[in-house]
C-alpha cells in the first residue's frame, strides 16, 4: 500500500524556537495532505488542510501564523511550529488522501521544554 | 456538526476472548465509517471501512465491523484476540470520500490484551 513518511520522528526543543516537520508520499503523489494534533490519551485534531501549489486551508482555532504549512511539491508538505512554547508538545501527524481512504505518516512527537 | 463518540476509553481482555468497541455517529446522513488502528510509534492503520451497501464488513487482521443505521453505531468486533491485537483503536467519520475529505476521529479506546 501507499507510504507515508514524517521526519523527523521525536524532536526536543528550547521554547522560543521554531521547529520543522516533514511529511512525504513515498510512493504516489498527494496534492493534498492533511495535519493533525493529537495530545495524550487524546483524539486526532485536524489542524489544516494542505493544498499543493496554494495557501493551506486551517481548521478554527488553529492559528495560521504559528503553524506554517507549505507544499511545495506533489510528495512534500511541511509543518513549522513557530515560536513554540510548552504547549505545543504534541504528536504531530500527517495524512494523504488515497482510494477512499487516508494514508498516515507515523508521527513526529514534539516536546517543547 | 459530525461527532463520533468511543464510550470506552480503555478496554481490558484476555487472548483468545472475543472483542467489542464501540462508537456511535451523530450526523443528519449516513457518514462514511472508518476504524484505525495505532501501535505506539506507528502511524494509523486502516482496518475497514463501510460507504454503502452490505451493513456486515470484514476487514484485515481478522476484524469486522457491522453498520447499524437504528442505533448510529459502527462497533467493531473481534472473535478471538491475539496478543499483538494491542493497540489503541480510533473510529473515523467523513461525509464524503473525495480526495479532500476531512476525517473525524473518536477519542479512541484501548486495548489491552492479557495473557
Amino acid at each position: 500500500g501507499a507510504v507515508v513518511s514524517q521526519h523527523p520522528s521525536r524532536v526536543i526543543c528550547k521554547s522560543g524556537t521554531s521547529v520543522k516537520i516533514e511529511c512525504r508520499s513515498l510512493d504516489f503523489q498527494a496534492t493534498t495532505m492533511f495535519w493533525y494534533r493529537q495530545f495524550p490519551k487524546q483524539s486526532l485534531m485536524l489542524m489544516a488542510t494542505s493544498n499543493e501549489g496554494s495557501k493551506a486551508t486551517y481548521e478554527q482555532g488553529v492559528e495560521k501564523d504559528k503553524f506554517l504549512i507549505n507544499h511545495a511539491s506533489l510528495t512534500l508538505s511541511t509543518l513549522t511550529v513557530t515560536s513554540a512554547h510548552p504547549e505545543d508538545s504534541s504528536f504531530y501527524i500527517c495524512s494523504a488522501p488515497g482510494e477512499n481512504t487516508q494514508y498516515f505518516g507515523p508521527g513526529t512527537r514534539l516536546t517543547v521544554l | 456538526a459530525q461527532s463520533v463518540t468511543q464510550p470506552d476509553i480503555h478496554i481490558t481482555v484476555s487472548e483468545g476472548a472475543s472483542l467489542e468497541l464501540r462508537c456511535n455517529y451523530s450526523y443528519g446522513a449516513t457518514p462514511y465509517l472508518f476504524w484505525y488502528v495505532q501501535s505506539p510509534g506507528q502511524g494509523l492503520q486502516l482496518l475497514l471501512k463501510y460507504f454503502s451497501g452490505d451493513t456486515l464488513v470484514q476487514g484485515i487482521k481478522g476484524f469486522e465491523a457491522e453498520f447499524k443505521r437504528s442505533q448510529s453505531s459502527f462497533n467493531l468486533r473481534k472473535p478471538s484476540v491475539h496478543w499483538s491485537d494491542a493497540a489503541e483503536y480510533f473510529c473515523a467519520v467523513t461525509i464524503n470520500t473525495g480526495t479532500a475529505s476531512k476525517l473525524t476521529f473518536g477519542t479512541g479506546t484501548r486495548l489491552q490484551v492479557t495473557l
